[in-house]
């Protein structure tokens, strides 16, 4: 049973444009959500994180938002840059924990 | 520079012949994990070490065994490779501590991943 989902594998955007990946998850235990990049041949990056104390959290190009009453978390990227493209995991791990617990990911590309 | 090193960094092998993939961190770390990523099932962890000597299973440990004798490394032992476990593998490390050591005390950082075919 999957506690996380990223539902759309892959997800193609235009340069200056918004990205928007979504993050589903199921345990009501999960208090922290992080959001990871990966490029191919690299380990994963923390790109922006979030605790269930906060709606929203802010970095640059980058805002994540979580609405806990929906188990939805989304990473907006304005504006989106060719290096953006990239594969994006969420994660969760409830409190006291440091297992991670990842979704499948989603392939982000933005075209020029 | 805070560091994960994993060696060998690509690796063909074949199946039932035991190996190690070394994980090796500078930041002195507590926490030390092993997963792997295989297309359309994302990161899965395998095993975890919260400290020196202190190691349990993740989402799919078998096939695998780890140790932990002293606090930089953590290698990931295949005893008998087969091929399903032909996939890309992560260490990763986070610094612990809970939310006393900040926010950034979940943040996990990964080795740059091993390659590895069992055929």
């Amino acid at each position: 049973d999957q506690q996380v989902k990223q539902n759309s594998p892959s997800l193609s955007v235009q340069e200056g444009r918004i990205s928007i990946l979504n993050c589903d998850y199921t345990n009501s235990m999960f208090d922290y959500f992080l959001w990871y990049k990966k490029y191919p041949a690299e380990g994963p990056t923390f790109l922006i994180s979030i605790s269930s104390i906060k709606d929203k959290n802010e970095d640059g190009r980058f805002t994540v938002f979580l609405n806990k009453s929906a188990k939805h978390l989304s990473l907006h990227i304005v504006p989106s840059q060719p290096g953006d493209s990239a594969v994006y995991f969420c994660a969760t791990t409830g409190a006291g924990s440091y297992q991670l617990t990842f979704g499948k990911g989603t392939k982000l590309s933005v075209i020029p | 520079e805070a560091q994960v090193t994993q060696n060998p960094r690509y690796l063909i092998t074949v199946t039932g012949k035991k190996l190690t993939v070394t994980c090796s961190q500078n930041m002195n770390h507590e926490y030390m994990s092993w997963y792997r990523q295989d297309p359309g099932l994302g990161l899965r962890q395998i095993y975890y070490s919260m400290n020196v000597e202190v190691t349990d299973k993740g989402d799919v440990p078998e096939g695998y065994k780890v140790s932990r004798k002293e606090k930089r490394n953590f290698p990931l032992i295949l005893e008998s490779p087969s091929p399903n476990q032909t996939s890309l593998y992560f260490c990763a490390t986070i610094r612990g501590r809970g939310l006393q050591g900040g926010v950034g005390s979940y943040e996990q950082y990964f080795g740059p991943g091993t390659r590895l075919t069992v055929t």
